[in-house]
């Protein structure tokens, strides 16, 4: 079965310095991977996500994820943060195959400070 | 958005009381989820429909019932809650892209509390 690891529950950063929020996925099949951020109070929604083609993807918000087989990561990344960026962030496999259930990570606070 | 409701959005009940959750989608999606959301746990599947009456069981699945009568409602059970039923649960709709991808788009919460 598909698990997902997020390694930092938390991370603390200034503004506009860079992040890299780390996610490790565990699958003998292909897969299909997501990012998902909630905002404090608010629910899920979904941030970028990798299916096939070009291993990085981007978001309109300048967050960037890159799919690494070898490696069997897809970890998060932003050149510079804002205090907006501040919430919990989630990422989730599901199998290419069968995508009836979708495995999330135990998620990463991400805390901007000023 | 994907035109999802769930209702109410905060609960306070005591123990051994029954509780519904309702989700409401308006966008006539197959696939719906029930998740639940626990400091430490992530979001954890409790059920899933795949169509009007068709219900399958997710890891934590113990202590809830749901059913879909309608396409666009999925309803959550508790039959009698516990404290340990205390969280935040969300529903879930599963959108087929332009290419044939399936992604879950998630509504608001609803916030449980069992006393």
């Amino acid at each position: 079965a598909q698990s997902v690891t997020q390694l930092d529950s938390q991370v603390p950063v200034f503004e506009e310095a860079p992040v890299e929020l780390r996610c490790n996925y565990s699958s003998s099949v292909s897969v299909y991977l997501f990012w998902y951020v909630q905002y404090p109070n608010q629910g899920l929604q979904l941030l970028l996500k990798y299916l096939s083609g070009s291993t990085l993807v981007e978001s309109i918000n300048g967050f960037e994820a890159e799919f690494n087989k070898s490696q069997t990561s897809f970890h998060l990344r932003k050149p510079s943060v804002h205090i907006s960026d501040t919430a919990e962030y989630f990422c989730a496999v599901t199998l290419s195959y069968n995508t009836d259930k979708l495995i999330f990570g135990t998620g990463t606070r991400l805390q901007v400070f000023p | 958005d994907a035109g999802i409701t769930q209702s109410p959005r905060h609960k306070v009940t005591e123990t051994g009381t029954p509780v519904t959750l309702r989700c409401h989608q308006t966008e006539n999606h197959r696939y719906m989820y029930w998740y639940r959301q626990d400091p430490g746990h992530g979001l954890r599947l409790i059920h899933y429909s795949y169509g009007v009456k068709d219900t399958d069981k997710g890891e934590v699945s113990d202590g809830y019932s749901v059913s879909r009568s309608k396409t666009e409602d999925f309803l959550l059970t508790l039959e009698s809650a516990t404290s340990s039923q205390t969280s935040v649960y969300f529903c879930a709709i599963r959108s087929h892209g332009t290419g044939g991808e399936d992604t879950q788009y998630f509504g608001p919460g609803t916030r449980l509390t069992v006393l």
